[in-house]
């Protein structure tokens, strides 16, 4: 089956970027998505691209997209401790409202002082 | 309002028990799922519903049955359930013209004695 694979955990220095990266397997996934969930709660979308776009800026997130070699990365730039959280990365199979998401494991983000 | 809004947001029960996890979405999705989430596991796709049809069955044991009276509310009913069902269940909802990402609820924490 498909599957999405991401690094379980990830620390990085206050102030410092924090990348988050993530592999799949479905190359007919059409969009693709970063998550973020703090403890007790569900999962907030943060930002999402399009299949056919290499790279997506908002604020202090970039995304970036190989779909050759079927990686996506998330970007936070001058990483804070509010940041602290799992941050999952998903994929969708097609674009029927009723498609398949798959999400990977989660990578918990820790911040250091 | 929130978006998605599930209850209870804790539930302990005993195996023999029958109760029922609600959710209900006030964002004018069509499409709704059933998420379980387990320490150290991937999200796990359980049922979808498109326009209040199950379209998506993801090999879930029959003690969890779920329902779909209308696009706004879903159910999942607990029945005889085991120890290893305690999890976090989430419920979402999607829309798939606006890019279909998924929104969550908050969770509900089920706890099976």
């Amino acid at each position: 089956g498909e599957d999405v694979e991401q690094s379980l955990f990830l620390s990085v220095r206050e102030g410092d970027s924090s990348v988050i990266n993530c592999t799949y397997t479905d190359s007919s996934s059409t969009y693709l998505y970063w998550y973020k969930q703090e403890p007790g709660a569900g999962l907030q979308l943060l930002t999402y691209i399009f299949s056919n776009m290499d790279m997506k800026q908002d604020q202090r997130l970039t995304v970036l997209l190989n779909k050759k070699d079927k990686h996506l990365s998330l970007r936070i730039a001058d990483t804070q401790t509010g940041d602290s959280a799992i941050y999952f990365c998903a994929e969708r199979e097609g674009y029927s409202s009723a498609s398949k998401i798959i999400f990977g494991s989660g990578t918990r983000l820790s911040i250091r002082p | 309002e929130t978006g998605v809004t599930q209850t209870p947001r804790h539930l302990v029960m005993g195996m023999t028990n029958k109760k029922s996890l609600k959710c209900e979405q006030h964002l004018g999705h069509n499409a709704m799922y059933w998420y379980k989430q387990s320490a150290k596991k991937p999200l796990e796709l359980m049922f979808v519903y498109s326009l209040e049809e199950r379209v998506e069955n993801n090999s879930v044991p029959s003690r969890f049955s779920p329902e779909c009276p209308n696009s706004s509310h879903l159910f999942l009913h607990l029945h005889t359930l085991q120890p290893e069902d305690s999890a976090l269940y989430l419920c979402a909802s999607s829309q798939a013209s606006q890019g279909g990402e998924l929104f969550f609820g908050e969770g509900s924490r089920l706890t099976v004695l």
